[in-house]
């Protein structure tokens, strides 16, 4: 069974703080997408990386950063958590065709205080 | 640019009605178009997508959806609700870049009252 894994599905972080999310998958997919949740405004993209070491802008860049070491794995870090960045956080996975559908994880619930 | 809209972020229908959640796209070339659904809790799961074959796509859970290129819609339907299938959906195309990125609509929050 296909599986995209998120190191924790709640998370409660303080302002200021730095915020690592992990998200691994065991597709062996080349894209993986982080995006953020929320009431009213659907899922929006935050960043793809489409290759070990790649990483693409998405619509919502700002105030995070990622890194792709490894194939399998993508994670996504909040330089200097606030209190705007409580959201939900899913991480996707994809083979690289256009008309593939991507996988998801179950998502990471992240408060900043 | 590829945008997707959907029409009602909240709809309940009674168990056994008819379910219809509407999505309407814009884009500027062949689109590729996905429903995916939502549990409590839980990340997204895909109920089905139209790559360009059939115009009507059958799904998951007895949902299914037809590709309308006239109306540039893809509205999702299922003939009977059952109470399982409350979920919050989500339509979503396929962005302008190589890579796959989706461009989801707002969501629909399915209601189904017994």
């Amino acid at each position: 069974d296909v599986k995209v894994t998120q190191s924790s599905r709640y998370l409660v972080k303080r302002t200021g703080e730095k915020v690592f999310l992990e998200c691994v998958q065991d597709m062996d997919h080349e894209n993986m997408f982080w995006y953020r949740q929320d009431p009213g405004l659907g899922l929006r993209l935050i960043y793809f990386s489409y290759d070990v070491k790649m990483k693409e802008k998405g619509d919502i860049p700002e105030g995070y950063s990622v890194s792709r070491e490894k194939k399998e794995r993508f994670s996504l870090i909040l330089e200097s958590a606030s209190t705007n960045q409580t959201s939900m956080y899913l991480c996707a996975s994809s083979a690289p065709r256009r008309d593939n559908e991507q996988f998801f994880g179950p998502g990471t619930r992240l408060t900043v205080l | 640019a590829q945008s997707v809209t959907q029409l009602g972020s909240h709809v309940s229908v009674s168990e056994g009605a008819l379910v219809l959640l509407r999505c309407n796209y814009s884009s500027s070339v062949p689109p590729y178009l996905f429903w995916y659904v939502q549990y409590p809790n839980q990340g997204l799961q895909l109920l089905l997508k139209y790559t360009s074959a059939a115009t009507l796509v059958k799904g998951i859970n007895g949902f299914e959806a037809e590709f309308k290129k006239s109306e540039t819609s893809f509205h999702l339907t299922k003939p009977s609700a059952h109470m399982s299938d409350a979920a919050e959906y989500f339509c979503a195309v396929i962005g302008g870049g190589s890579q796959g990125n989706l461009i989801f609509g707002k969501g629909t929050k399915l209601s189904v009252k017994p």
